[in-house]
C-alpha cells in the first residue's frame, strides 16, 4: 500500500495567517491527490482533487500544488471557518490510503 | 441536496455480524461507485471497500478482505456493508462516501458515520 506522510501534525495560527500543510507519497502517484476538511459533528468535505482543482463552491483562498510524490495545501488568509482538521488521501491505487491529518487550531 | 446517512451500527461481540446501510438521495446512486471508510478511536482514516456504480467490480482493504462484503441495492439508493467474523479492531465509525465523477475517485461526499463498537 501507498504510505502518505501528512505534516505537521497540528499547527496554531491565527486568523490572517497563510498555512501550508503538506503530504509526501511513499511512491509516485502523479497527481491522484485530494484534500478533505472535517469539522466537528459535520460531514468531512472535499476541498481539492487532482491535487489542484478546487472543489465547486470552496474558496479561493484554498490552494494545492504537486505532482509525483510531493503535495502541499495551501490557505492563503485564515478565517475562522477554516479551523478545522485536513486530510489528505491518494487515489492513484487501492487501497486508498490518507494522511494521518493535520488539525489546524487558533493561536 | 446530496445526502448520504448511515445505520446499523452498534455494539457487537467478538465473532459476530453486522450490517451497515448507507442511504443515499439527491443524486442518481446508480451512476456513482461507493466507499466504506473507517476511523477507529484515536486513529487515522482507513479506507475499507468500494464497489462500483453496477456492482460488478469490488476492492477490499487487505484488513477486512474475506470477512466484509460491500453490496449495493441501486433500485433502493442504499450501499450495504456486511461484517462477519468481528474483531476488537473494526471498531471505528464507519462512513459511507460517494465518487465524485461518473469515472471515479476521489470522494466527494460523505455521511455522518454510524459507531460500530466490537466489544465482549
Amino acid at each position: 500500500a501507498i504510505r502518505i506522510t501528512q505534516s505537521p501534525s497540528s499547527l496554531s495560527a491565527s486568523t490572517g495567517d497563510r498555512v501550508t500543510i503538506t503530504c509526501r507519497a511513499s511512491q509516485g502517484i502523479s497527481s491522484y491527490l485530494a484534500w478533505y476538511q472535517q469539522k466537528p459533528g459535520k460531514a468531512r468535505k472535499l476541498l481539492i482533487y487532482a491535487a489542484s482543482t478546487l472543489e465547486s463552491g470552496v474558496p479561493s483562498r484554498f490552494s494545492g500544488s504537486g505532482s509525483g510524490t510531493d503535495f502541499t495545501l495551501t490557505i492563503s488568509c485564515l478565517q475562522s471557518e477554516d479551523f478545522a482538521t485536513y486530510y489528505c488521501q491518494q487515489y492513484y491505487s487501492y487501497p486508498q490510503t490518507f494522511g494521518q491529518g493535520t488539525k489546524v487550531e487558533i493561536k | 441536496q446530496v445526502q448520504l446517512v448511515e445505520s446499523g451500527g452498534g455494539v457487537v461481540q467478538p465473532g459476530r455480524s453486522l450490517r451497515l446501510s448507507c442511504a443515499a438521495s439527491g443524486f442518481t446512486f446508480s451512476n456513482y461507485g461507493m466507499h466504506w471508510v473507517r476511523q477507529a478511536p484515536g486513529k487515522g482514516l482507513e479506507w475499507v471497500a468500494v464497489i462500483s456504480s453496477d456492482g460488478g467490480k469490488k476492492y477490499y482493504a487487505d484488513s477486512v478482505k474475506g470477512r466484509f462484503t460491500i453490496s449495493r441495492d441501486n433500485s433502493k439508493n442504499t450501499l450495504y456493508l456486511q461484517m462477519n467474523s468481528l474483531r476488537a479492531e473494526d471498531t471505528a465509525v464507519y462512513y459511507c462516501a460517494k465518487d465524485r465523477a461518473l469515472e471515479g475517485p476521489p470522494m466527494d461526499v460523505w455521511g455522518q458515520g454510524t459507531t460500530v463498537t466490537v466489544s465482549s
